[in-house]
Order: structure tokens, then C-alpha cells, then sequence
């Protein structure tokens, strides 16, 4: 299976607010509720900041909130600050066979 | 402090063999699958490998299968993953994660390690 697919880049100014899909197919997006965003800094490891779709970890900001339609999961990040400038991962569960998929990743500007 | 750090990583001639580390703390180590990620430079994340618990179930990407192997000594909350007949194109970041969920339905990954960056080259 391929990688889920993601935009290369998005960019917002700061208290705007800005969402990355992630679109997959029926053997992952759609048919498991378990998709996860990472968020990596340059040169640091991937920090999760939503699990199982929507569902945020612990000392996550509210300001991440994901959500699902069919075979696209989307994440939007409402009040951009100058931190959250980073890379954006989805993830997805995939099936026994294949069982990971990641999308190849967002670049966020905060202009 | 829930803590992952790996360590392994480095220069490797095309054919060779690595063996990485990534030792745990933090948390009851035999409770949770572990899973191996990779980037490549200025590449997107790939899943490598996942292993249960108990280290009896392991599961590994179509690139990487029949050349690496992961296993896990939980007395010394240690994970492995060792990485034969190398090629160019394995050259990454090699990340180890917590999972949550099980190796077979994995959920979410948190933490991860910091990486070791493995090279393949001549």
C-alpha cells in the first residue's frame, strides 16, 4: 500500500486557523478510527498531538482537533502561534497485512 | 519520566550489518509492543517493525522483510532491531516508539526515542 497522502504545505499568520488532510483508501482511513498526527520539529523526534481521530493526549493544546469523513482524516490547528511551525504527520492503521501507513508529511509555515 | 534512547546508529559499507538498541524507562516495559520508525534525510516517516510485549509476535514493513529483525530482552527493558545486507536506501533516522493498542492493531505512538542516524554508503 501506498503512503496516505498529504500536502506538501500549508501556511497561516498567527491567530488564523489552517487544516491538513490526509486522504487514504477504504483498507485504512476508512475503514479504522485509528488515525494519529505527529508533529515533528526540525531535527527532533514526532510528538503525538491526536489519536484515534479526534482524541488528544494529555497536555496537548486544544487548539489541535482532528476529524474523519470516509477515507480522509483532517487535522486543524485553530489560533496559529509561531510554535506550532513544523511538520505534520498522519498515521493510520492499515490492515494485518500492511498494519502502518504514514502520510508523507506537511510542512506548516506560520508566516 | 517515560524515556526511550536509542543507540547503534552509524557508518555501514553496502552488505553490512547494524545492530540498534533503544532501552526504556520510565514504564512497565513487557506491558507495551514496540515499534521501530525510520526517515529518511528530509524524507517522511516509515513504519519498520513492531513487535508484542512478550516479544512473540513480530511483524516488519515489505522493505525491510527478511533483512532486519526486531526482538526485545524485557529484563533489561531493552529493544533491538538488527539490520542485515544494508543498502543505500536504508540510510535514515531509525525511531523507536511506545505503542499503544497491540503490535497486531496499533493505536498511537508515544514517546519516541531521540534516533540514531544510520548511513550506508561506500
Amino acid at each position: 500500500q501506498s503512503a496516505l497522502t498529504q500536502p506538501a504545505s500549508v501556511s497561516g499568520s498567527p491567530g488564523q486557523s489552517i487544516t491538513i488532510s490526509c486522504t487514504g483508501t477504504s483498507s485504512d482511513v476508512g475503514s479504522y478510527n485509528l488515525v494519529s498526527w505527529y508533529q515533528q520539529h526540525p531535527g527532533k523526534a514526532p510528538k503525538v498531538i491526536i489519536f484515534e481521530v479526534n482524541k488528544r493526549p494529555s497536555g496537548v493544546s486544544n487548539r489541535f482537533s482532528g476529524s474523519k469523513s470516509g477515507n480522509t482524516a483532517s487535522l486543524t490547528i485553530s489560533g496559529l502561534q509561531a510554535e506550532d511551525e513544523a511538520d505534520y504527520y498522519c498515521c493510520s492503521y492499515a490492515g494485518s497485512r500492511t498494519l502502518v501507513l504514514f502520510g508523507g508529511g506537511t510542512k506548516l509555515a506560520v508566516l | 519520566e517515560v524515556q526511550l534512547l536509542e543507540s547503534g546508529g552509524g557508518l555501514v559499507q553496502p552488505g553490512g550489518s547494524l545492530r540498534l538498541s533503544c532501552a526504556a524507562s520510565g514504564f512497565d516495559f513487557i506491558t507495551y509492543a514496540m515499534i521501530w520508525v525510520r526517515q529518511a534525510p528530509g524524507k517522511g516517516l516509515e513504519w519498520v517493525s513492531g513487535i508484542s510485549g512478550r516479544g512473540d509476535s513480530a511483524y516488519y514493513a515489505d522493505s525491510v522483510k527478511d533483512r532486519f529483525i526486531i526482538s526485545r530482552d524485557n529484563s533489561k527493558n531493552t529493544l533491538y532491531l538488527l539490520l542485515n545486507s544494508l543498502r543505500a536506501e536504508d540510510t535514515a533516522v531509525y525511531y523507536c516508539a511506545r505503542v499503544f493498542g497491540s503490535v497486531m492493531f496499533p493505536n498511537w505512538f508515544d514517546p519516541w526515542g531521540q534516533g540514531t542516524l544510520v548511513t550506508v554508503s561506500s
